[in-house]
């Protein structure tokens, strides 16, 4: 079974609006971490903002922010104001806290954000 | 703000070749990775390297990788006997240790590497 899905393989969103990315996760640990990563078309990967399963709050780094819903394991990010810097690959990950460090990607979105 | 960086950003070796790519992690920090990027697929974790050793790999990483920190700096992946398969953005990470939870991962700008 997959650990991460992302069911959105691409998505446009207009400038200065919000756009929501979706990401669900599967697992059985208690503790567990869940990252956004955004990859520009220049290749790197660029951490975007974290989500511990015991927080208590969603995590906002400026624009980003996490809607994290524990019982539906989902880990969606939201930007707000899009800007055409956003266009980019994005992809979630997550670390399950039993020791291993490896994360555990998704399949990614492709967000294109449109003057 | 410190990063990870890698050499080459592009590398184009022929099958069978031996390949080194090399990063320099976070100054302080004590775990490193690597993970590969097959063109238009997820990133996937190969190998994660701590107090001189390995301490998880992937199914990936078989007899034909190694990784080896040479000095107090670098930290190499080298692919023995390149294969077509091979060809991958492999990218480096590093996150401070020995802490849990909340560790985030920094990734080098990544190498594409080319088997022909």
């Amino acid at each position: 079974a997959q650990k991460i899905t992302q069911t959105q393989p691409g998505m446009f969103v207009q400038e200065k609006e919000a756009v929501t990315l979706d990401c669900t996760y599967d697992t059985s640990d208690p503790s567990y971490g869940l990252f956004w990563y955004k990859q520009p078309s220049s290749g790197e990967m660029i951490f975007l903002i974290y989500q511990g399963s015991y927080d208590q709050q969603n995590a906002t780094e400026g624009r980003y922010s996490l809607n994290f819903q524990k019982a539906r394991k989902s880990a969606n990010l939201v930007i707000s104001a899009s800007q055409l810097g956003d266009s980019a690959m994005y992809f979630c990950a997550m670390r399950e806290d039993t020791g291993r460090r490896a994360l555990t990607f998704g399949s990614g979105t492709r967000l294109q954000v449109q003057p | 703000e410190p990063e990870v960086t890698q050499t080459p950003s592009h590398q184009v070796t022929q099958m069978g070749q031996e390949v080194i790519l090399r990063c320099v992690p976070i100054s302080n920090h004590l775990y490193f990775y690597w993970y590969r990027q097959i063109l238009g697929q997820k990133v996937e974790f190969l190998v994660s390297f701590y107090n001189n050793e390995i301490s998880e790999k992937s199914e990936i990483f078989d007899d034909q990788f190694s990784v080896e920190r040479p000095d107090g700096s670098n930290f190499t992946l080298k692919i023995r006997s390149t294969k077509l398969e091979d060809s991958a953005m492999y990218f480096c990470a590093s996150s401070e240790g020995p802490r849990f939870s909340g560790e985030t991962q920094y990734f080098g700008p990544g190498t594409r590497l080319l088997v022909l």
